[in-house]
């Protein structure tokens, strides 16, 4: 079966240096994977996706993660991190290609927590 | 141009009880995807409406059940509530042909006491 795994449930850093959110992936066909951010009372809002292609994806905020097939990771990224930063990341795969349905399978969720 | 939008925000129930939660789509969008978020947990996916069918489902009991309208707005039902269900219930709408962006709704927090 799929599923996402989130080894950290919180990482922290100092505001200005660069953070970077692991997520792994279990082995199965051609993943689709995805970043959301949730703020406290707030739904999902979506950071980037990899579908096919590059293996390093840009997203939105100055985001971005890296597709690894070889260590099965996606982990996110970001050069400088900002106190705003601060919430909760999930990592999400779907199936890819002709049997993607939509269906998103979540990781456990990272807390981000930038430091002034 | 409204995104997800999701009815009410909070609610409070006692086991036993039914509850029936609301969403409308983002413009454009025609599929309607129900997560189920406990506290401290990722979405869990409860089931998928399109075309007003029940296309695929998570693994949830029949007491969670849902309804797709012609405008395309979703409705989430849940019977003889448990106090397990006290939980986030997210909305998420994507566009059938591009489905890999589901966008999210702020979710509706129940409470089952």
């Amino acid at each position: 079966a799929q599923s996402v795994a989130q080894p950290e449930d919180q990482v922290n850093v100092a505001e200005g240096n660069p953070l970077t959110v692991k997520c792994t992936y279990s082995v199965s066909g051609n993943p689709y994977l995805f970043w959301y951010v949730q703020y406290p009372n707030r739904g999902l809002q979506f950071l980037l996706k990899y579908i096919t292609g590059d293996n390093l994806v840009k997203g939105s905020y100055g985001f971005e993660a890296e597709f690894n097939k070889s260590q099965t990771s996606f982990h996110l990224k970001k050069p400088s991190a900002l106190v705003s930063d601060s919430a909760l990341y999930f990592c999400a795969r779907a199936l890819g290609g002709s049997s993607n349905t939509g269906k998103l399978i979540f990781g456990q969720g990272t807390t981000l927590q930038v430091k002034p | 141009d409204a995104g997800v939008t999701q009815s009410p925000t909070h609610l409070i129930k006692t086991r036993g009880q039914q509850v029936t939660l609301r969403c409308s789509p983002k413009s454009g969008h025609d599929t309607v995807s129900w997560y189920q978020q406990a506290l401290g947990q990722g979405p869990q996916f409860i089931f998928q409406y399109y075309e007003e069918e029940e296309r695929q489902r998570g693994n949830f009991p029949d007491r969670f059940s849902g309804h797709q309208f012609p405008n395309y707005s979703s409705e989430l039902n849940v019977n003889a509530l448990l106090l397990g269900d006290s939980a986030l219930y997210l909305c998420a709408s994507s566009y059938r042909e591009t489905k890999n962006i589901q966008y999210f709704g702020a979710g509706t927090r129940l409470s089952v006491l």
